[in-house]
C-alpha cells in the first residue's frame, strides 16, 4: 500500500522560531509538493519539487523555502514562523512522469501546525 | 485565470444521491479529479476523468463532465454515513501544478 508519511501530527512552536516539517514517500515519485489548508481556502500550493535538489515556487511560498535532498524525502521550512502561518501542512507525491498532464496525488495525514 | 469553484456545503438523507457540483476555468485542463477528505486525514483520490470523456461510473460513484460550461459533477448513488467528508474538485492544466477547489462538506444524515 502506497503510503507518504508526515512526521508530526500537531506542532506548537511560537512566533520567530524556525520550524522543519518532513515528508517521506515510498512510492519512488519523482514529483513532491507542500500545500497548506485553511478552511474555505481549499489547499494552495506552496513549493514543489519534481527531481532531487530541484525546487520551484508555487502560489504561496513567501516565508517558506523546502529541501529535497533525497529522492523519498521533502521538507518544508518556516525560517521564523509567524502567527499567519497557523494552518494544515499537507504533503503529497504525485505519479506523473516529468510534466505529463495525469498527475495522481498522494496525500499524508496533514501536520496542524499552531505558531503562538 | 485559473480557479475552481464548489459549493462549501450539501445536506443529504441516507440512501439518496449526492450531487457535489464545480466549475473550473482552464479550458486547456485535460484531467479533472475528485479527492475526498476524512476528518484528521489527508486526501484521497476517488476518481479522475479526462477531458475527452462525458461521463465515468465506477461503483457508485459517477462523473459527469460538460467541456462546454466547463461544469464537472461528482454523483454519489446510495450515500451512506461513511461517505460524509469533504470532496474536492481539482484540475490539472499540464506542468506540474493541480488547482484544488475550496472543498465540499457533505453532511449525511442518517
Amino acid at each position: 500500500d502506497v503510503k507518504v508519511t508526515q512526521s508530526s501530527r500537531y506542532l506548537v512552536k511560537r512566533t520567530g522560531e524556525k520550524v522543519f516539517l518532513e515528508c517521506v514517500q515510498d512510492m519512488d515519485h519523482e514529483n513532491m509538493f507542500w500545500y497548506r489548508q485553511d478552511p474555505g481556502l481549499g489547499l494552495r500550493l506552496i513549493y514543489f519539487s519534481y527531481d532531487v535538489k530541484m525546487k520551484e515556487k508555487g502560489d504561496i511560498p513567501e516565508g517558506y523555502s523546502v529541501s529535497r535532498e533525497k529522492k523519498e524525502r521533502f521538507s518544508l521550512i518556516l525560517e521564523s514562523a509567524s502567527t499567519n502561518q497557523t494552518s494544515m501542512y499537507l504533503c503529497a507525491s504525485g505519479s506523473g512522469q516529468g510534466k505529463t498532464t495525469n498527475e495522481k496525488l498522494f496525500f499524508g495525514s496533514g501536520t496542524q501546525l499552531s505558531v503562538l | 485565470g485559473e480557479d475552481v469553484e464548489q459549493s462549501l456545503f450539501l445536506s443529504v438523507r441516507e440512501g439518496d444521491s449526492s450531487v457535489i457540483n464545480c466549475t473550473y476555468t482552464d479550458s486547456s485542463s485535460t484531467y479533472l479529479y475528485w479527492y475526498k477528505q476524512e476528518p484528521g486525514a489527508g486526501l484521497q483520490l476517488l476518481t479522475y476523468i479526462f477531458s475527452n470523456m462525458d461521463m465515468k461510473q465506477d461503483q457508485r460513484l459517477t462523473v459527469l463532465l460538460n467541456k462546454k460550461d466547463k461544469h464537472l459533477s461528482l454523483r454519489i448513488a446510495d450515500t451512506q454515513t461513511g461517505d460524509s467528508a469533504i470532496y474536492f474538485c481539482a484540475e490539472h492544466t499540464g506542468g506540474f501544478k493541480t488547482i484544488f477547489g475550496a472543498g465540499t462538506r457533505l453532511f449525511v444524515k442518517a
